[in-house]
């Protein structure tokens, strides 16, 4: 099966904690992302990396990284959690193109900060 | 930098009616402009798209239409079903993709 999938789908943790999200693709695209949506379904994306370039939205608390080993994979760390990283995070993955090109979701991993 | 606006942000319709999901956006510079579709508890999917040197794009029961005068989009979607009830996004992208707020679209059986 060729997707995008996304551990774990839930996670309870604690102010404090640090969190990895795991998200892989199989779908041979080139290019990898996270978007957060919060509890209003807003989305707004965190990070996007393809082999050579990595674009931070800077808006993004410096407590979250992206992790990859290959094009395949993009996992999302956050070192100390905050109550407001409570959100969905949302990993997607596409071909580069700068004219625009079809983003693939995960089914997304749920954070509840307590 | 780009906005895209959505509206409305809520809409419930009898199965059958049609709706209209509209969109307006600001970066003249936008070429791309996908529409995502989120079902309760699905993922993100994508259901159509148009770029800016298109005015009309139809797939199925899914009709969109573009204006670059006025930066308005909109989303027609027919005969609606149940399994229509979803958020809608609209998005424009100059190379970056922005999001607008959603739709939630609730089909009465």
């Amino acid at each position: 099966e060729t997707a995008v999938f996304q551990t774990p789908n839930y996670h309870v943790t604690q102010v404090g904690n640090e969190v990895s999200f795991n998200c892989k693709q199989t779908l041979g695209h080139d290019t990898m992302y996270w978007y957060k949506q919060d509890s209003k379904k807003l989305l707004k994306i965190m990070f996007s990396y393809n082999n050579k370039q990595l674009i931070v939205n800077e808006t993004v608390p410096r407590r979250f990284s992206p992790q990859s080993s290959d094009k395949a994979h993009l996992n999302l760390r956050i070192k100390s959690v905050e109550p407001e990283d409570s959100a969905v995070y949302l990993c997607a993955s596409s071909y580069l193109d700068r004219a625009g090109n079809t983003l693939y979701f995960g089914e997304g991993s749920r954070l509840i900060v307590v | 930098g780009e906005q895209v606006e959505q509206l409305p942000s809520s809409l419930i319709v009898q199965e059958g009616a049609s709706v209209l999901i509209n969109c307006s956006y600001t970066d003249s510079a936008s070429v791309y402009f996908p529409w995502y579709k989120q079902e309760p508890g699905k993922r993100l999917q994508f259901i159509i798209d148009i770029r800016s040197n298109m005015e009309r794009k139809q797939t199925q029961r899914l009709t969109l239409l573009f204006d670059k005068k006025t930066k308005h989009l909109s989303l027609h979607i027919t005969a609606t079903q149940p399994g229509d009830s979803a958020i809608y996004f609209c998005s424009a992208s100059n190379y970056q993709l922005i999001w607008g707020s959603g739709t939630k679209l609730i089909i009465k059986p």
